[in-house]
């Protein structure tokens, strides 16, 4: 599976869009991007994946660029409830379900 | 659904003693994953299985881990003799088939227990 880069950690101001990038420049061409997160004392929790389109659902935004080298989770309106870390990974599909999470990235809301 | 239901959240032991977390998975689910968190380490990937059968047991740190699926309903990380380097958080996950998921083609949606918190002494 392809190595993700990600910051280690970011801050965001309540009620503004978090913009959390990750490096993937060794994604091959049937691997997906997944984010999950992890909000402290919790087990991680799926936010949202994508190929190589842009994606969209209740939690956030996936844009993945054209050469798909890298993507940005983008969190419209982050409340305090969003601090947490938040993992990015690279992995192809129906490879039976196995994950790795890296380090991820400290996202902490601030009021 | 209750989701993935772990037992116990929290055991406190003393080295050389026997421990046994459990976990439910979430009805349905084919695939189970045991992780276990620490700050040095993140997370790990142990074990996991695809209907009941262990499928990739690479992650298992050594002989004093083992773990079951006796049913798809029911599994089992025992840890015999614990060591204070085993505390941690142990996390179990399940999964669907892909085509399942509901969340279209590729996803492979893990949904987490709450963990367990274990502190060997």
């Amino acid at each position: 599976d392809a190595k993700t880069t990600q910051p280690t950690s970011m801050d965001c101001a309540e009620g503004r869009a978090a913009n959390l990038p990750c490096n993937h420049s060794t994604i091959s061409g049937n691997e997906y991007v997944y984010w999950y997160r992890q909000i402290h004392s919790q087990g991680p929790q799926y936010i949202i994946h994508g190929l190589k389109n842009n994606e969209t659902n209740e939690m956030a935004s996936l844009i993945i660029t054209e050469d798909r080298k890298s993507s940005t989770l983008i969190l419209p309106h982050a409340t305090l409830r969003d601090t947490a870390v938040y993992y990015c990974i690279v992995r192809v599909a129906d490879s039976w379900g196995k994950l790795q999470f890296g380090a991820g990235t400290q996202v902490v809301v601030t009021p | 659904d209750a989701g993935v239901i772990q037992s116990p959240r929290h055991e406190v032991t003393e080295m050389g003693q026997e421990v046994t977390l459990r976990c439910k998975p979430i009805s349905g689910h084919d695939y189970l994953f045991w992780y276990r968190q620490t700050m040095m380490r993140g997370l790990e990937l142990l074990i996991y299985f695809n209907n009941n059968v262990p499928i990739d047991d690479s992650g298992m740190p050594e002989d004093r881990f083992s773990a079951k699926m006796p049913n798809a309903s029911f599994s089992t990380l025992k840890i015999q003799p614990s060591e204070p380097r085993d505390s941690a958080v142990y996390f179990c996950a399940s999964s669907p088939p892909d085509r399942t998921s509901g969340k279209g083609p590729g996803a492979n949606v893990l949904t987490f227990g709450a963990g367990s918190r274990l502190t060997v002494l």
